[in-house]
């Protein structure tokens, strides 16, 4: 247990459709970056917020959003739904997001299947 | 971007046997990850790796870090039924951000 969670586990929505994925990250890290896991592309990351803020932008459509909040928890929203963007969503945690060696732990992730 | 090439995509293996993968950049690496996903889980970190040449163990499993810090790789001695799963190298890029390889999903046959 990595103690980031994630929720849902499994989202089955249709095309069009607006979901929001919710992550926790481990008690007292500052950053949590979102990845998306798909067939075709592998392990992307989509978005790193530190402490509220965003700190940076990866392969993440304009169709996609996230926001971290003073809890820290943080959502990732999904608009307008494709089928393509069927995947798994993994949410991970560090402590800070600064330094280059810093670990980052992953959550079991969020299956979402648009249909 | 940056960019990690990882090979091969698939391995599979009698249990007893070896087992590598590698990583390849074009640019240099500030450092390399190692992450094992077994299936239908989510990635758990394995190791790191800094500085040119660093050679690190786990019991049966093996990183290595290139001296021009361009490529790693992960040995598995004596696989075993446990060591089931996708391996992925992933390099910290300057957000912070984790590029991930294409992965080695390995099968270890018993």
């Amino acid at each position: 247990d990595s103690g980031v969670t994630q929720t849902p586990k499994h989202l089955i929505t249709a095309t069009g459709q607006r979901v929001t994925l919710r992550c926790s990250p481990r008690s007292g890290d500052l950053s949590v970056y979102w990845y998306q896991q798909s067939l075709d592309q592998g392990l992307q990351f989509l978005i790193h917020y530190y402490n509220g803020e965003e700190r940076a932008k990866g392969n993440i459509l304009e169709r996609f959003s996230a926001q971290q909040f003073p809890d820290l928890h943080s959502e990732l929203n999904l608009s307008s739904l494709e089928l393509g963007d069927s995947a798994l969503y993994f949410c991970a945690s560090s402590d800070t997001g600064t330094r280059v060696t810093e670990t980052q732990y992953f959550g079991p992730g969020t299956r979402l299947l648009v249909l | 971007g940056q960019q990690v090439m990882q090979i091969p995509q698939y391995q599979h293996v009698q249990e007893g046997e070896d087992f590598t993968t590698y990583c390849n950049s074009s640019t240099t690496l500030s450092n390399i990850q190692w992450y094992k996903q077994r299936p239908g889980g989510h990635p758990v970190f394995l190791i790191q790796l800094v500085k040119s040449g660093e050679v690190k163990k786990q019991k049966r499993l093996t990183f290595q870090f290139g001296e021009a810090k361009k490529n790693s790789s992960l040995h598995i001695t004596a696989t075993q039924t446990t060591d089931v799963g996708t391996y992925f190298c992933a390099a910290t890029g300057s957000a912070r951000q984790l590029t991930f390889g294409s992965g080695t999903q390995l099968t270890v046959l018993p």
